[in-house]
């Protein structure tokens, strides 16, 4: 089945601490995303890749860092710089052929800082 | 001010009423128009998409965007308790395919 697979599904982080997200995809998409969604405020966008090793800030990028060294995958890191981690983090790609420029979500990875 | 701006309810009706979702928008660059349906602990997931100006109908839903007064809707006609989630509604400027402006999401709870 093609699609988008985030991991882990939940993550507990002592303060301090970094922590990496997973997300891959075999769906053959040039483009990846993350978003980072909070209770009441909807999705906001933190980086996003239209191809390989490169990648943009998007509105709240302070505190996290991506990589992408190969087309399937595009792990986030919330580094200790980020002051409020704890939240639902989603990974989404898309195919820039598409008509609609739909996003394909994964299923979030929701982090706890404690 | 935010670029989109949604209620975000929450909304509860019965089973069988028609629904309505708004979302209102600043940027006349916005193009196309979408509308997310998010279960709960899920991703989004496309539900309806527009480009500019008019109505889409699929089945119960249908989605109007009225670009003149940056306005966007979405009807659920014979509302069922498995409609029970989260609608975003999502805008693009065309320019940038695929980095969308997503609003705050409404939650809505259909009860039998």
């Amino acid at each position: 089945d093609g699609g988008i697979t985030q991991s882990p599904k939940y993550l507990f982080r002592k303060e301090g601490q970094n922590v990496t997200l997973s997300c891959e995809q075999n769906l053959n998409h040039d483009a990846m995303y993350w978003y980072r969604q909070d209770p009441g405020q909807g999705l906001r966008l933190i980086y996003y890749s239209q191809i390989v090793n490169d990648f943009q800030k998007g509105d709240i990028a302070e505190g996290y860092s991506v990589s992408r060294e190969k087309k399937e995958s595009f792990p986030l890191t919330v580094t200790s710089a980020q002051k409020n981690p704890t939240a639902f983090y989603l990974c989404a790609s898309s195919d820039f052929g598409a008509t609609t420029g739909e996003l394909f979500f994964g299923e979030g990875s929701r982090l706890t800082v404690l | 001010q935010k670029e989109v701006e949604q209620d975000p309810g929450p909304l509860s009706v019965p089973e069988g009423a028609i629904v309505s979702l708004n979302c209102t928008y600043s940027n006349s660059a916005f193009q196309y128009f979408m509308w997310y349906r998010q279960y709960s602990r899920k991703g989004p997931e496309l539900l309806m998409y527009t480009y500019s100006s008019g109505n889409k109908e699929d089945g119960r839903f249908t989605a109007q965007v009225d670009k003149s007064s940056k306005y966007i809707s979405l009807f659920i006609r014979d509302s069922q308790p498995s409609d029970s989630a989260t609608y975003l509604c999502a805008m693009e400027r065309g320019s940038t395919l695929g980095r969308l402006y997503f609003g705050r999401g409404t939650q809505l709870t259909v009860w039998p």
